[in-house]
């Protein structure tokens, strides 16, 4: 069965310190992985993308990895603000069918 | 303006009452997507159309049903809602052209609470 598991469920820490957030799934064939942020009452916005190929990407203070052997991706968030709390949604597209498998996400809270 | 619109943002109703979640985009996207969000179930896809003429069933269709009444239009009605539809409701589109990366593209969200 297709499936996606982030972990932890929740994170608290203070502002200005650094988290890594996972995401190991089973999705197979893999076409590509997507970290999504969503504040609080909003809809989910794309924060990054990683395909087979893409070992590493950085996208501001957020750096996506992706190991396509051992199926798992992390998003690290460096210098924590405020502003990064959130819920990060780790969605993972097969290939060929379209579909797409989301992750529970991870309940992110900065405190000052 | 957003640029996938979903009204009403919040909607209390009672058991028995026929919702309709309406959604509107203006991307020129051809793929609209409806989700629901549960706290600790993460999204689940209720109904999906990938142009006009077409509608299919996502993995919790039941006691749901969709209209896509236009490119931009894509409605969701609970005909007789009950107590375990209280979720918030994501409609979403994404654009399948070439070179596509499939990111969906999320409206505000449409909180609903059945009594």
């Amino acid at each position: 069965k297709n499936q996606v598991e982030q972990s932890p469920q929740s994170l608290i820490i203070l502002e200005g310190k650094n988290c890594t957030l996972q995401c190991n799934y089973t999705v197979s064939p893999f076409s590509n992985l997507r970290w999504y942020k969503q504040d609080t009452g909003r809809g989910p916005v794309s924060l990054t993308i990683m395909t087979f190929s893409e070992n590493t990407k950085s996208n501001g203070r957020y750096t996506a990895t992706l190991d396509a052997d051992t199926k798992q991706s992390s998003l690290h968030i460096t210098a924590s603000q405020l502003s990064d709390s959130a819920s990060y949604i780790c969605v993972v597209t097969g290939q060929g069918a379209q579909k797409l498998v989301f992750g529970q996400g991870t309940r992110l809270t900065i405190n000052p | 303006d957003a640029d996938v619109t979903q009204t009403p943002r919040n909607r209390i109703t009672k058991t028995g009452k026929r919702i309709m979640l309406e959604c509107s985009q203006t991307k020129g996207h051809d793929r609209m997507y409806w989700y629901r969000q549960d706290p600790g179930l993460g999204l689940r896809l209720i109904y999906y159309s990938f142009d006009v003429k077409d509608i299919n069933k996502g993995e919790i269709s039941d006691g749901y049903s969709v209209s896509r009444q236009a490119q931009a239009k894509f409605s969701l009605s609970l005909e007789s809602a009950i107590p375990n539809q209280t979720a918030l409701y994501f409609c979403a589109t994404s654009d399948p052209g070439q070179g596509s990366t499939g990111e969906l593209f999320f409206g505000e969200g449409s909180r609903l609470t059945v009594l």
